[in-house]
């Protein structure tokens, strides 16, 4: 079984500060690890993924995310947020013998200026 | 390269009514799953197919749902009979293969009110 946990439903930050948005999985065999971001009323798109190698991964729109397997987390962050990253975030699993993701319910991210 | 498509993007039934979501796959992608995203939840996993064949539909309610991939055309997914739980957003992704490393990339949605 495979399953993801997103602590925070909602995080507010400052514009220019540093944004962290936490997901820690649960996996029975490798992870392959990835971020969507969702705006109101539209869907998701695809920010970054861990799959093997550099536990930094780096995506789209200045965001990175760092894979650690010991604590079985994949941090979402971004070293100075902008009001327009104001949305919300989910972190999925996929075990490596499947195809379906599992999400986590999402967190909130709101940027104020 | 035109992304994940679905239509309609809004669907309004009344109870007992027919919902009949559609989802074009990205071009070169023959690898469709849908997902359901209900009020203040993530997102669930449904269905999986390739053209023609379901490969895994333990996501799916086994009464009213059901979903096809024709060897011409968009997928589909139909639920019969709708009622007012079945208000939600429904999410189809694409790769172009099932490898468990691809990403899968979203439509915009289909949101289903059911009055």
């Amino acid at each position: 079984a495979q399953s993801v946990a997103q602590p925070e439903d909602q995080v507010n930050v400052a514009e220019g500060n540093p944004l962290t948005v936490k997901c820690t999985y649960s996996v029975s065999g490798n992870p392959y690890l990835f971020w969507y971001v969702q705006y109101p009323n539209r869907g998701l798109q695809f920010l970054l993924k861990y799959i093997t190698g550099d536990n930094l991964v780096k995506g789209s729109y200045g965001f990175e995310a760092e894979f650690n397997k010991s604590q079985t987390s994949f941090h979402l962050k971004k070293p100075s947020a902008l009001v327009s990253d104001s949305a919300l975030y989910f972190c999925a699993v996929r075990d490596e013998d499947d195809y379906k993701l599992s999400f986590g319910a999402g967190t909130t991210v709101t940027v104020r200026a | 390269n035109a992304g994940v498509m679905q239509n309609p993007r809004h669907l309004v039934r009344r109870r007992g009514q027919e919902a009949r979501l559609r989802c074009s796959p990205m071009k070169g992608h023959s690898h469709v799953y849908w997902y359901r995203q209900l009020p203040e939840e993530g997102l669930k996993f449904m269905v999986y197919l390739q053209k023609e064949n379901i490969i895994d539909e333990s996501g799916m309610p086994k009464e009213r749902f059901s979903a096809e991939f024709p060897k011409e055309g968009p997928s589909i997914l139909r639920i019969q009979q709708v009622v007012r739980g079945d208000s939600a957003a429904y999410f189809c992704a694409s790769s172009p293969t099932g490898g468990p490393q691809e990403t899968q990339y979203f439509g915009p949605g289909t949101r289903l009110l059911v009055l």
